[in-house]
């Protein structure tokens, strides 16, 4: 699986929307972008994903460059409990379900 | 539906015992993986489950192994455990290719501390 690069903090304003990075410039063409979050002392849990087209569900917005060399994961209007780390995974559906996790990003969002 | 169920919730064991930690998935779902995360090494994957077969495995020594039972239930065992072993034990569930997204639930984890 093609490698990850996401800064290691960001940090929000409450009812601010928080775009979060990622960098895949070895991502291959069959490749999907994954989004997990990991709020303290919890399991990972999935945001989103795509391939190439952008995507939208009821927690965040997924924008793919046209080259598919980075991405961004959009929280429209953060909050709180949006607090958490963000992780940014390149995976192939070939069958295998693993998942290759990075450092991801720290997010704060404050008052 | 339930989600993932991961027992115990903590466990506190002494270096060279060994210890079982169990895995009940999401109904109807047959695809078990197993995630460790420490501060140091972050997530890391230990081993992935199938209907009762091994199919992916992670770069960790032969003391960790793992099996899933007929019921889609798994165990994960660690023998001689080691200072290095304490961490947050991740087990994940998915329907694999039976789902487009593919996606992985996560329990809540358990958290062995070797002492």
């Amino acid at each position: 699986d093609a490698k990850t690069t996401q800064p290691p903090s960001m940090d929000c304003a409450e009812g601010r929307a928080a775009n979060l990075p990622c960098n895949h410039s070895t991502i291959s063409g069959n490749e999907y972008v994954y989004w997990y979050r990991q709020i303290h002392s919890q399991g990972p849990q999935y945001i989103i994903h795509g391939l190439k087209n952008n995507e939208t569900n009821e927690m965040a917005s997924l924008i793919i460059t046209e080259d598919r060399k980075s991405s961004t994961l959009i929280l429209p209007h953060a909050t709180l409990r949006d607090t958490a780390v963000y992780y940014c995974i390149v995976r192939a559906n070939t069958g295998y379900s693993t998942l290759t996790f990075g450092k991801g990003t720290m997010l704060l969002v404050s008052p | 539906k339930a989600g993932v169920t991961q027992t115990p919730r903590y466990l506190i064991k002494t270096r060279g015992q060994q210890v079982t930690l169990s895995c009940s998935p999401i109904s109807g779902h047959r695809s078990v993986s197993w995630y460790q995360q420490t501060p140091g090494q972050g997530l890391q994957f230990l081993f992935e489950y199938f209907s009762e077969t091994q199919r992916n495995k992670g770069n960790f020594p032969g003391r960790f192994s793992g099996r899933q039972f007929s019921n889609s239930r798994s165990e994960m065992n660690v023998s001689t455990l080691e200072l290095g072993d304490s961490a947050l034990y991740l087990c994940a569930s998915s329907l694999g290719l039976q789902d487009p997204k593919n996606i992985q639930y996560f329990g809540a984890g358990t958290r062995l501390s070797v002492l």
